[in-house]
């Protein structure tokens, strides 16, 4: 297991289309969290997975976005009738319950035009 | 809720010197993690080194020592023998240890740059 990974990389969309990100976490952690990162900003949180179990969501998280672990393995965050404001990286980290420190991902990229 | 905050935008210092990062952060837990992470340019977000809030003693990790002081909400991060490999976006973050409630709460980052 090399680490967290995202997909896309990267994501262009114009606005008002849906885009969905995948997270595959670390094999054995059952923690997964969701990050958006605005340019020259520092991460910040979006929701939260204890397995399959949604267990938080920030109030940045507005009625469009909307995330699912199913099966407590991976993770997507889809966010519908993008705007332009959408436009930031999207970061996956996940942790051992206990452990503490989390492990990110490379991120993923939207531009919304 | 939680604050943190880094109050250097940018720092830029000489290979090899020694380099301190500030942060000071706010919480009302009092069982929480700090931690540093340092993120590269267009690499992803890595941790530098971890914290936990009942212990004492400061922790290390090789170049890399942190200045707890729980009474003042303060967390520094200092550098030793700064290498060009350490430029990079430097992150303080705090988070509950109770539990995965709101997850990481970060500051804004401090831009360090090591120069030749």
């Amino acid at each position: 297991d090399t680490g967290v990974s995202q997909n896309p990389r990267h994501k262009i969309t114009k606005r008002g289309q849906n885009v969905t990100f995948r997270c595959d976490p670390i094999s054995e952690h059952n923690r997964l969290y969701w990050y958006r990162q605005t340019l020259g900003q520092g991460p910040e949180f979006l929701t939260y997975f204890q397995n399959e179990a949604q267990l938080e969501k920030s109030r940045l998280l507005s009625d469009r976005f909307s995330a699912e672990r199913p099966k407590g393995s991976f993770s997507t965050l889809e966010i519908q009738r993008t705007e332009q404001g959408d436009s930031a990286m999207y970061l996956c980290a996940s942790s051992w319950e206990g452990a503490g420190e989390q492990f990110f991902g490379p991120g993923t990229r939207l531009t919304v035009l | 809720a939680q604050t943190v905050t880094q109050s250097q935008p940018e720092m830029s210092v000489q290979e090899a010197e020694t380099v301190t990062l500030s942060c000071t952060y706010d919480t009302s837990e009092s069982n929480y993690y700090l931690f540093w992470y340092k993120q590269p340019p267009s690499r992803q977000m890595i941790l530098v080194i971890r914290q936990e809030a009942y212990k004492q003693q400061n922790a290390t990790e090789n170049r890399f020592s942190v200045n707890f002081q729980k009474a003042a909400k303060s967390f520094s991060l200092k550098i030793s023998d700064s290498q060009l490999g350490d430029t990079a976006m430097y992150f303080c973050a705090s988070m509950y240890s109770g539990g995965g409630a709101d997850g990481l709460t970060f500051g804004k980052g401090t831009h360090l740059i090591i120069q030749p």
